[in-house]
């Protein structure tokens, strides 16, 4: 059983450019939370996502950043016009339910914005 | 294997006691951390503690980490109606600088009574 799995590991943009993060969760879960983690820093909760829908987006920035999480295919964290504060690492998690469920976290998405 | 397990997995306290919460974990780790997360909300990162470190405070919480017993405990002092939440420790492992993610335990269910 392949676990959650992010693409790809590193990704590096110049500034104004757009970032897209993939998130396959783990087969049978249906839910999926997106992390950043800045330097030196623990994890920051940005969105809580179900097939087709948002639920959660408290932690997400109010401009630039969106996710989506389609009926087919993977969670996408998309980032435009990366400024160099974006630079972080990105973690995705799910969970075969909600909240209450053990999350089960993928290798992250490094992201270095030159 | 599982990192990152909490015990008790719920506590039940009146308002104004002190909650202690322990976490165990198997794996060498670059670090501990502990998380919140609020009734059908996100998690919320709560504090950081490396593994060099043996005691850290921040407000009315107080962490400790014994890596030879592969352990780390959460105080909370003064209890509020306010904490009542789940409580997760998170483990970051060491693995050579790989980004291999964390894992998170089933959590404390915290309630405190008023």
């Amino acid at each position: 059983n392949a676990g959650v799995m992010q693409n790809p590991r590193h990704l590096v943009r110049r500034r104004g450019q757009e970032a897209r993060l993939r998130c396959s969760p783990m087969k049978g879960h249906s839910h999926v939370y997106w992390y950043r983690q800045l330097p030196e820093e623990g994890l920051k909760f940005m969105v809580y996502l179900q097939k087709e829908n948002i639920i959660d987006e408290s932690g997400m920035p109010k401009e630039r950043f969106s996710a989506e999480f389609p009926k087919e295919g993977p969670s996408i964290l998309r980032i435009q016009q990366v400024v160099r504060g974006d630079s972080a690492a990105y973690f995705c998690a799910s969970s075969p339910a909600g909240y209450y469920n053990e999350q089960f976290f993928g290798p992250g998405t490094r992201l270095t914005v030159l | 294997s599982q990192q990152g397990e909490e015990d008790p997995q719920a506590l039940s306290i009146q308002e104004g006691e002190n909650a202690t919460m322990n976490c165990s974990y198997k794996t060498s780790i670059n670090n501990l951390q502990w998380y919140r997360q609020n009734s059908g909300r996100g998690l919320v990162h709560l504090i950081l503690i490396r593994s060099n470190e043996r005691e850290k405070h921040s407000g009315r919480l107080r962490v400790t980490l014994d890596t030879s017993k592969k352990s780390s405990s959460l105080l909370i002092t003064a209890s509020r109606a306010a904490d009542t939440a789940s409580y997760f420790c998170a483990t970051d492992p060491d693995s050579g600088g790989g980004a291999d993610g964390l894992t998170f335990g089933k959590g404390t269910h915290l309630i405190i009574q008023p």
